[in-house]
């Protein structure tokens, strides 16, 4: 599975849209993009995932370059409770396992 | 529907002394996985199952062992523990192996190793 760079950190103000980039440089044509969080040392939560097209869901979207290296993950009005650590993944979904390696992700802070 | 559900939530062994973690979901999910993260760190994979009765290893297994003989459960053994498997613990569940569909996690097993 392609390994992923995302920055260490980032803040936004509430109310506003917080981008998380990443880069994914090494992605092959079969893998995935998932974008999960995770609050305050909880288990992961699932936000998002896509494989060519930008996807919408009701907590986020994802933009995917067309050359498929790099993603961001928009939450549009990020909240106090949207304070937390995002990982992105990428997966190979149609073989053996498709084991998920996950980094060390982006600490997001929503602040007032 | 409780999704994945992990016992215990937190524990404290000595070094040397055997421990299951337990992880059990409800929603027929054929892969299952755990991950170790310790302090300000990703998740690790430990060892993974596509189903019932096949397990493999991930990047990180020296001194867990598993098994998968139902598709609800997948415990997850120390041996013999050491200070160095201090860490939290999370199970996850995937509804098939060969899926793009994401994985579901439980809330983790917090484990101390004195």
């Amino acid at each position: 599975d392609a390994k992923t760079t995302q920055p260490t950190s980032m803040d936004c103000a509430e109310g506003r849209a917080a981008n998380l980039p990443c880069n994914h440089s090494t992605i092959s044509g079969n893998e995935y993009v998932y974008w999960y969080r995770q609050i305050h040392s909880q288990g992961p939560q699932y936000i998002i995932h896509g494989l060519k097209n930008n996807e919408t869901n009701e907590m986020a979207s994802l933009i995917i370059t067309e050359d498929r290296k790099s993603s961001t993950l928009i939450l549009p009005h990020a909240t106090l409770r949207d304070t937390a650590v995002y990982y992105c993944i990428v997966r190979v979904a149609n073989t053996n396992a498709g084991k998920s390696t996950f980094g060390d992700g982006t600490t997001l802070t929503v602040k007032p | 529907n409780a999704g994945v559900t992990q016992t215990p939530k937190f524990q404290v062994l000595k070094t040397g002394q055997s421990m299951t973690l337990q992880c059990a979901q409800d929603m027929n999910h054929e892969y299952m996985s755990w991950y170790r993260q310790d302090p300000g760190m990703g998740l690790r994979l430990i060892h993974y199952s596509v189903g019932a009765g096949i397990t493999d290893q991930g990047e990180v297994p020296n001194g867990y062992n598993v098994s998968r003989s139902t598709t609800e459960d997948f415990p997850l053994r120390l041996l013999s523990a050491a200070p160095s498997q201090t860490s939290v613990y999370f199970c996850a569940s995937r509804d098939r192996a060969y899926s793009n569909q994401p994985q579901h996690f439980g809330d983790g097993t917090r484990l101390s190793i004195l």
